[in-house]
């Protein structure tokens, strides 16, 4: 079974530093690659996602993706981070099924807090 | 935003009693969810929809039915609700679009607690 790993459920940083938040999947094919923000008492908003083609993906709020076949990794990253990008993230998968139901798979989440 | 309404947005209930959670969109998606949220746990699939009358179990289906007479209504019941069921309640919605799998846009959310 796909299964997701956020290995990280909390991560502080100082407004203005880099962040990376780590994603692994564990799927016999490259699955379909999203994630979400949950800032708090809202529904989740998607990111970014990656289906194909360029490894790098450029999302909303100044996010990017990389994504390595090798190491089955997915890692968000942000150059700045603000205090409004404090929230909670969630990467998730979907296999690679074209059409057919659509189930994603989320990993745990990772709560980022921000310090002024 | 997606437009996927979900009522009620609270509610408390008592052990035992059976609750029925509405998701309701109007982008005519043909794919519902039913998610729940536990801290520790991320998001979890409790059922799904791929049409109308057409549903299936997800990963934590014990304790919940659905239903779906109408594309734009997804019906969550709790038949007897039991405190392991306090969650919150997502649902979501998704299209194919050719070939691929559109992402899902998600509700506000359910806070459901059983006392």
């Amino acid at each position: 079974a796909q299964s997701v790993t956020q290995p990280d459920i909390h991560i502080t940083v100082s407004e203005g530093a880099s962040l990376e938040l780590r994603c692994n999947y564990s799927y016999g094919a490259t699955p379909y690659l999203f994630w979400y923000v949950q800032s708090p008492g809202q529904g989740l908003q998607l990111l970014l996602k990656y289906f194909s083609g360029d490894t790098l993906v450029q999302g909303i709020k100044g996010f990017e993706a990389e994504f390595k076949r090798s190491q089955s990794s997915f890692n968000l990253r942000k150059p700045s981070v603000h205090w409004s990008d404090a929230a909670e993230y969630f990467c998730a998968v979907v296999p690679p099924t074209g059409a057919g139901s659509y189930q994603l798979t989320f990993g745990k989440g990772t709560k980022l807090s921000v310090i002024p | 935003d997606a437009g996927i309404t979900q009522s009620p947005r609270h509610k408390v209930t008592e052990t035992g009693t059976p609750v029925t959670l509405r998701c309701h969109q109007t982008e005519n998606h043909r794919y519902m969810y039913w998610y729940r949220q536990d801290p520790g746990h991320g998001l979890r699939l409790i059922h799904y929809s791929y049409g109308v009358k057409d549903t299936d179990k997800g990963e934590v289906s014990d304790g919940y039915s659905v239903s779906r007479s109408k594309t734009e209504d997804f019906l969550l019941t709790l038949e007897s609700a039991t405190s392991s069921q306090t969650s919150v309640y997502f649902c979501a919605i998704s299209e194919i679009v050719g070939t691929f799998n559109t992402e899902a846009f998600f509700g506000q959310g359910t806070r459901l607690t059983v006392v």
